[in-house]
């Protein structure tokens, strides 16, 4: 099993959908957790962090499941810019990052 | 401006041509790291270093060596390049392994 998976993808959305990213990482003792977001051939860039309480940040909301070892994004009123490839990272035993394989989003007009 | 630069941005070179891609952070962050990027395979980690003088490999080490002398710096050097080693290569500095900050990327290109 990969240390951290992600939902294979491609989302293909219309604009103003809402849309949810699912993650799953296998170490217990993962400490942080991130969503990246990288445009095409793109550096990644920190979209926001993952709180045990989960949080929020205008349209996107993320949330930490620590006993079923998951996190999630939530995405609302898709816009065509949040066109992107969305990246989970982790950091097992707060030692490294580990990155997710991602999962790309298509926001259709 | 605080930021991770990288040298050169494109770069194409022939098999067995040493190089080296500079990378160099002003944010004075204890963490740096080389990644790899290839189309269906995703980021994947070269090297990382936890702070000066202390680096360990990530997921794909082979063929590549780094240092880490000083904090700001930290290059990666294909001592001897093959085809399989074109890709798009980002670095990346962090503070404790809070939030990553990255390059733009070198696009290399091994012929």
């Amino acid at each position: 099993r990969k240390e951290v998976e992600q939902d294979p993808g491609p989302f293909n959305v219309p604009e103003g959908a809402t849309v949810a990213f699912n993650c799953t990482y296998s170490n217990s003792a993962s400490q942080s957790f991130f969503w990246y977001r990288q445009d095409c051939r793109k550096e990644p860039k920190l979209l926001m962090s993952v709180y045990s309480s989960g949080n929020e940040d205008g349209r996107f909301t993320a949330q930490l499941n620590r006993a079923s070892q998951y996190i999630s994004l939530l995405i609302r009123d898709s816009k065509l810019s949040d066109s992107a490839t969305y990246l989970c990272v982790v950091t097992p035993y707060g030692q490294n990052f580990v990155f997710g394989p991602g999962t790309r989003l298509s926001v259709l007009p | 401006e605080a930021q991770v630069t990288q040298n050169p941005r494109y770069l194409i070179t022939v098999t067995g041509k040493k190089l080296t891609v500079t990378c160099s952070q002003n944010m004075n962050h204890e963490y740096m790291s080389w990644y790899r990027q290839d189309p269906g395979l995703g980021l994947r980690q070269i090297y990382y270093s936890m702070n000066v003088e202390v680096t360990d490999k990530g997921d794909v080490p082979e063929g590549y060596k780094v240092s880490r002398k000083e904090k700001r710096n930290f290059p990666l050097i294909l001592e001897s390049p093959s085809p399989n080693q074109t890709s798009l290569y980002f670095c990346a500095s962090s503070p404790s392994l809070g939030e990553q900050y990255f390059g733009p990327g070198t696009r290399l290109t091994v012929t």
